[in-house]
């Protein structure tokens, strides 16, 4: 069946460094791809919409300079966090529709910066 | 605007009790409806989804949800909880509306007692 991939699944990165998160589709493509967040213990919230091609579109509040977005193909969007700071500490995790009219998730991304 | 109330934070069930779980949403179209299961520290996974057809949902783990248009809700149920059920469950709507963005209730933190 049709899978989201996204790497890495965990990483630790120290504060003021980047770090880049790669969600791919792996047997479908995916024109569009969805970024969410998740603080401990609370919902996840959709942060921004990557569009192949195309410049992303971001949720009222998010910060576009310092998550970078990036869909340069059909199954891969990245997200860059640049310049992390400890509140950027979060469960990230990608989407895409596909095939079945079903929306696939990725395993999700455990950030900590110290 | 799409929107999802779970008005259930927390809920404790006995082992071999029943569990229900209530979802309630917003949505101008008929909706994408989805629950997932998250343990701790991990990834979402998804136990069911309604997108038409037949309002009973049978999902994975012995999780079934239906779909009452009148209520506007998608309550999950299982019939006999097992402590591994034991996690916070999501429920979320989206659809070709908004372009497949999923907007995701609060969350209910399902506790098994033996």
């Amino acid at each position: 069946g049709a899978v989201v991939s996204q790497h890495p699944s965990r990483v630790i990165c120290k504060s003021g460094t980047s770090v880049k998160i790669e969600c791919r589709s792996l047997d479908f493509q995916a024109t569009t791809m969805f970024w969410y967040r998740q603080f401990p213990k609370q919902s996840l919230m959709l942060m921004a919409t990557s569009n192949e091609g195309s410049k992303a579109t971001y949720e009222q509040g998010v910060e576009k300079d310092k998550f970078l977005i990036n869909h340069a193909s059909l199954t891969l969007s990245t997200l860059t966090v640049t310049s992390a700071h400890p509140e950027d500490s979060s469960f990230y995790i990608c989407s895409a529709p596909g095939p079945g009219n079903t929306i696939y998730f990725g395993e999700g991304s455990w950030l900590t910066v110290v | 605007a799409q929107s999802v109330t779970q008005p259930d934070i927390h809920i404790t069930v006995s082992e071999g009790a029943s569990l229900e779980l209530r979802c309630n949403y917003s949505y101008g179209a008929t909706p994408y409806l989805f629950w997932y299961v998250q343990s701790p520290g991990q990834g979402l996974q998804l136990l069911l989804k309604y997108f038409s057809g037949d309002t009973l949902v049978q999902g994975i783990k012995g999780f079934e949800a239906e779909f009452k248009r009148s209520q506007s809700s998608f309550n999950l149920r299982k019939p006999s909880v097992h402590w591994s059920d034991a996690a916070e469950y999501f429920c979320a709507v989206g659809g070709p509306l908004n372009d497949y963005k999923l907007s995701f209730g609060a969350g209910t933190t399902v506790t098994v007692r033996a």
